[in-house]
């Protein structure tokens, strides 16, 4: 089956730095991917869909100049931390669903982020 | 709140027993989707319910949908104390969006 892997799967940075996160579809092309965050004992929220080679849809409260999405191409996606904070640490999931199929949703294993 | 709404938030159960999560939502859906979530870990996807679709079954897993009501309940069946975890569903809407609902902690005591 599909799948979508993240890199990495844990991190931990010093508050104020930036992190990027990487989201791959690693057999088939993905033109448009998403992007969740999940606090301790919540569910996901979406945060921002990112289509391939045009600019990300961010959800309502979102800050887009926080986390920066790029989608340069049809098999990566990648979420910038920018500034983070202590309050940016959470769990970070990508996923994607394989083109002309919008039935099936494939997710990455997750990002952990710990700013200190 | 972008979020579906499921209840309970938390159910603890004997092994053996069956378990029920709801799950409502509030705009037109495409299809219907639960998974499962291990402490820390991934999701991993159980069973998809198409909006035409009224009732799934795989396994130990029996996934109902109503949409004139929208809500749909999934029953885990002679529940395992390997069935601990939280459940969510999620509902993807036109434009290949899915939303989340809260979800439910499940308890299985041996």
């Amino acid at each position: 089956g599909a799948v979508v892997s993240q890199h990495p799967s844990w991190v931990i940075c010093k508050s104020g730095t930036s992190v990027k996160i990487e989201c791959r579809s690693l057999d088939f092309q993905a033109t448009t991917m998403f992007w969740y965050r999940q606090f301790p004992k919540q569910s996901l929220m979406l945060m921002a869909t990112s289509n391939e080679g045009s600019k990300a849809t961010y959800e309502q409260g979102v800050e887009k100049d926080k986390f920066l999405i790029n989608h340069a191409s049809l098999t990566l996606s990648t979420l910038t931390v920018t500034s983070a904070h202590p309050e940016d640490s959470s769990f970070y999931i990508c996923s994607s669903g394989l083109a002309g199929n919008q039935e099936t949703q494939y997710f990455g294993p997750g990002t952990r982020l710990l700013v200190l | 709140s972008q979020q579906g709404e499921e209840d309970p938030q938390a159910l603890s159960i004997q092994e053996g027993e069956n378990a029920t999560m709801n799950c409502s939502y509030k705009t037109s859906i495409n299809n219907l989707q639960w998974y499962r979530q291990n402490s820390g870990r991934g999701l991993v996807h159980l069973i998809l319910i198409r909006s035409n679709e009224r009732e799934k079954h795989s396994g130990r897993l029996r996934v109902t949908l109503d949409t004139s009501k929208k809500s749909s309940s999934l029953l885990i069946t002679a529940s395992r104390a390997a069935d601990t975890a939280s459940y969510f569903c999620a509902m993807t809407t036109g434009g290949f969006k899915t939303i989340f609902g809260a979800g439910t902690r499940l308890f299985v005591k041996a």
